[in-house]
């Protein structure tokens, strides 16, 4: 089993659509996490990290962990064009992170 | 100007060759990592560094090696290039805080013949 599974996608929605990313992860002993945005051509940039479960609001994003069911989640509301990219969720133990393959979103005007 | 810089930003080559991606921080951080990223297999590690004179192998370490010269450099090097090489390679540095932020430069999209 891999640590990180994260679907693919991709995923096209229409604007203003709520959109939500999910993966979910094998080590219970994961205590970070972490959601990555990128756009085409460009590196990865933070989008939000949390430590505990519950929730983390930043503006129209939404960061979610259930440690019980070792699921994390992004919702983004009112999602826009340039919400489109390709989102990569990323856990950390004692090492480097843990990135999953990342889930390619279309946000379609 | 960019905090994590790669160099060169695309490169095509042939088979056998060796290269050298560099890349340089001006984030003041010790740690610093390797990436290649494939279509379908997202981000896989190949070294990472703690500091200057620690160098530790990734997931994918064959057919790579590094050198790091300086806090701010750290550079990947293919010493004999084949096909199966051709991706996007990032580098990106961190802190050795708890969360462990990693930061990345734009990627050097290689190409081998």
């Amino acid at each position: 089993q891999k640590e990180v599974e994260q679907d693919p996608g991709p995923l096209s929605v229409p604007e203003g659509a709520i959109v939500s990313l999910n993966c979910t992860y094998s080590n219970s002993a994961f205590q970070y996490f972490m959601w990555y945005r990128q756009y085409s051509r460009k590196g990865p940039e933070l989008l939000m990290y949390t430590y505990s479960s519950g929730n983390k609001e930043d503006g129209r994003f939404t960061a979610q962990v259930d440690k019980s069911s070792k699921y994390i989640s992004l919702f983004i509301r009112d999602s826009q064009p340039s919400d489109s990219a390709t989102y990569l969720c990323a856990i950390r133990r004692d090492t480097p992170l843990v990135f999953g393959k990342g889930t390619r979103l279309s946000v379609i005007a | 100007d960019a905090d994590v810089t790669q160099t060169p930003r695309n490169r095509i080559t042939k088979t056998g060759k060796r290269i050298m991606l560099e890349c340089s921080q001006t984030k003041g951080h010790d740690r610093m990592y390797w990436y290649r990223q494939d279509p379908g297999l997202g981000l896989r590690l190949i070294y990472y560094s703690f500091d200057v004179k620690d160098i530790n192998k990734g997931e994918i370490s064959d057919g790579y090696s590094v050198s790091r010269q300086a806090q701010a450099k750290f550079s990947l090097s293919l010493e004999s290039a084949i096909p199966n090489q051709t991706a996007l390679y990032f580098c990106a540095t961190s802190e050795a805080a708890t969360t462990d932020t990693q930061y990345f430069g734009p990627g050097t999209r290689l190409t081998v013949l």
